[in-house]
C-alpha cells in the first residue's frame, strides 16, 4: 500500500535558522497536503497542493511539489519560537485515501 | 475552535471496560475520520464514514467500533480496554476531497 515517508523525524533548529523537512510517497500523488499540530494540541490544516512542480508560499513558509508528484518539501525561513510543534505531511493517493506521514517535531532554540 | 467537536475530552478507565468516544462534525462535512496518536507517534487512521456509511478502514483492531448517525455524529466504541490503548483519539471531518479539519481530541487513559 502507499506509504509517505517523511524527514527528518526531529528538528532542532536555532532562531533564526532556516530549516527544510521532507516529505516522500511509494507511489504518485493526486495531492499533498500539510499540516502542523502544536504541543498539546490538534492538527491543524495548512495547505494543500494539487499541481506538479506547484509552488505555495504562506509567510516564512514555502511548501513545494515535487515534478513526478511523490515528493514534497516544507521549508521554513527565519524560524521563531511560534514555529515549534510537528509538521505533518499528508499524501492523497488515485483511491483518494490520505496517508499521513511520520511527522518532523521542531523545537527551537532561543 | 476549528468546528469540530469532540467529548469528551478526557477520559480515565480502568483495563477490560468499554469506553464511547463522540465526534460532531464541521456543518457541512459529510466525512468523519478517527485517528490514533499515542505519546510521540504520528497519526494512525482508524476508520472513515461517509453520509453515515463506512467509506474506508485502516488499522483498526477488531475491539474497537465506530457508527456515523443520520445528523452525522459518530461515535467510536473501544470495548475489552487494554494499557496499550491509552492514548489521543482525534476525530476529523473533511468536504470534498480538501483538508481535514480536527477536533481537539479525547485523551484515553487506561488504568
Amino acid at each position: 500500500g502507499q506509504q509517505v515517508m517523511q524527514i527528518p523525524q526531529y528538528q532542532h533548529v536555532q532562531e533564526g535558522e532556516d530549516f527544510t523537512t521532507y516529505c516522500n510517497s511509494s507511489t504518485t500523488l493526486s495531492n499533498i497536503q500539510w499540516y502542523k499540530q502544536r504541543p498539546g494540541g490538534h492538527p491543524v490544516f495548512l495547505i494543500q497542493l494539487v499541481k506538479s512542480g506547484e509552488v505555495k508560499k504562506q509567510k516564512r513558509l514555502t511548501f513545494q511539489f515535487g515534478e513526478a508528484k511523490k515528493n514534497s518539501s516544507l521549508h521554513i525561513t527565519a524560524t521563531q519560537t511560534t514555529d515549534v510543534g510537528t509538521y505533518f505531511c499528508a499524501g492523497r493517493s488515485n483511491d483518494y485515501k490520505l496517508s499521513f506521514g511520520a511527522g518532523t517535531t521542531v523545537t527551537v532554540r532561543a | 475552535d476549528s468546528g469540530v467537536t469532540q467529548t469528551p475530552k478526557h477520559l480515565i478507565t480502568a483495563t477490560g471496560q468499554r469506553v464511547t468516544l463522540r465526534c460532531s462534525p464541521r456543518s457541512g462535512d459529510l466525512s468523519v475520520y478517527w485517528y490514533q496518536q499515542s505519546l510521540d507517534q504520528g497519526l494512525q487512521f482508524l476508520i472513515q464514514y461517509y453520509n453515515g456509511e463506512e467509506r474506508a478502514k485502516g488499522n483498526i483492531l477488531e475491539r474497537f467500533s465506530a457508527q456515523q448517525f443520520p445528523d452525522l455524529h459518530s461515535e467510536l466504541n473501544l470495548s475489552s480496554l487494554e494499557l496499550g490503548d491509552s492514548a489521543l483519539y482525534f476525530c476529523a471531518s473533511s468536504v470534498g476531497s480538501g483538508g481535514y479539519t480536527f477536533g481537539s481530541g479525547t485523551r484515553l487513559t487506561v488504568v
